[in-house]
């Protein structure tokens, strides 16, 4: 069965501090992985796209590492900042047969960071 | 550009009753995409449109559920009738082509459907 499982199920950090939270996954064969952030009442947005021949993808102060040979990824978030509190979706694309493209979505590491 | 939109925010309804979700995609995307959250659990795919067409329902989890998109721009998905594991979070998703490795799935903000 393909899965996509997140860690921690949730983080408490202080404003301006460093965190990275984890991904591991079953989807085989895989297209890319994704990192989603999703604020509270808000659907998901895209943070991080990486095809099964990158390693690492920035995108500000955020920073996505893959390994596919471990079937592995992470998001370390640096310099945090209150606006940083939310849901953190890995996802992953399935690319063989009839679900061709289908996302297959991780639970999610709710983050708080307080001031 | 307008966003991906969703209606109603919010569904309550009674065991045995017919909710109708809409989604409006961002004009232009072929794609378009429903999902839902129950809760605790993590986000799952339902159904795939391309224009008008069913291209991947298989994620649709019985015929209580029915999903239109008439003229390939809004979808509706029907339940009827409605029964309790039905309550989660509804969302929808658009994107332009359904190039997967590099595809951008843009989310609405969700219908959370509670289903008494």
């Amino acid at each position: 069965k393909n899965q996509v499982e997140q860690s921690p199920q949730s983080l408490i950090i202080l404003e301006g501090k460093n965190c990275t939270l984890q991904c591991n996954y079953t989807v085989s064969p895989f297209s890319n992985l994704r990192w989603y952030k999703q604020d509270t009442g808000r659907g998901p947005v895209s943070l991080t796209i990486m095809t099964f021949s990158e390693n690492t993808k920035s995108n500000g102060r955020y920073t996505a590492t893959l390994d596919a040979d471990t079937k592995q990824s992470s998001l370390h978030i640096t310099a945090s900042q209150l606006s940083d509190s939310a849901s953190y979706i890995c996802v992953v694309i399935y690319a063989g047969g009839t679900s061709y493209g289908k996302l297959t979505f991780g639970q999610g590491t709710i983050l708080t960071v307080h001031p | 550009e307008a966003g991906v939109t969703q209606f109603p925010s919010h569904s309550v309804i009674e065991k045995g009753q017919t909710v109708t979700l809409r989604c409006d995609p961002i004009s232009g995307h072929d794609n378009l995409y429903w999902y839902r959250r129950v809760m605790g659990k993590e986000i799952k795919f339902l159904l795939h449109f391309v224009k008008e067409s069913k291209q991947d329902e298989s994620g649709m989890p019985n015929n209580r559920f029915l999903a239109e998109r008439t003229g390939g721009t809004y979808s509706t998905l029907k339940v009827q009738p409605a029964e309790l594991e039905d309550s989660g979070v509804y969302f929808c998703a658009s994107s332009h082509v359904h190039i997967i490795s590099s595809d951008e799935q843009y989310f609405g903000p969700g219908t959370r459907l509670t289903v008494t």
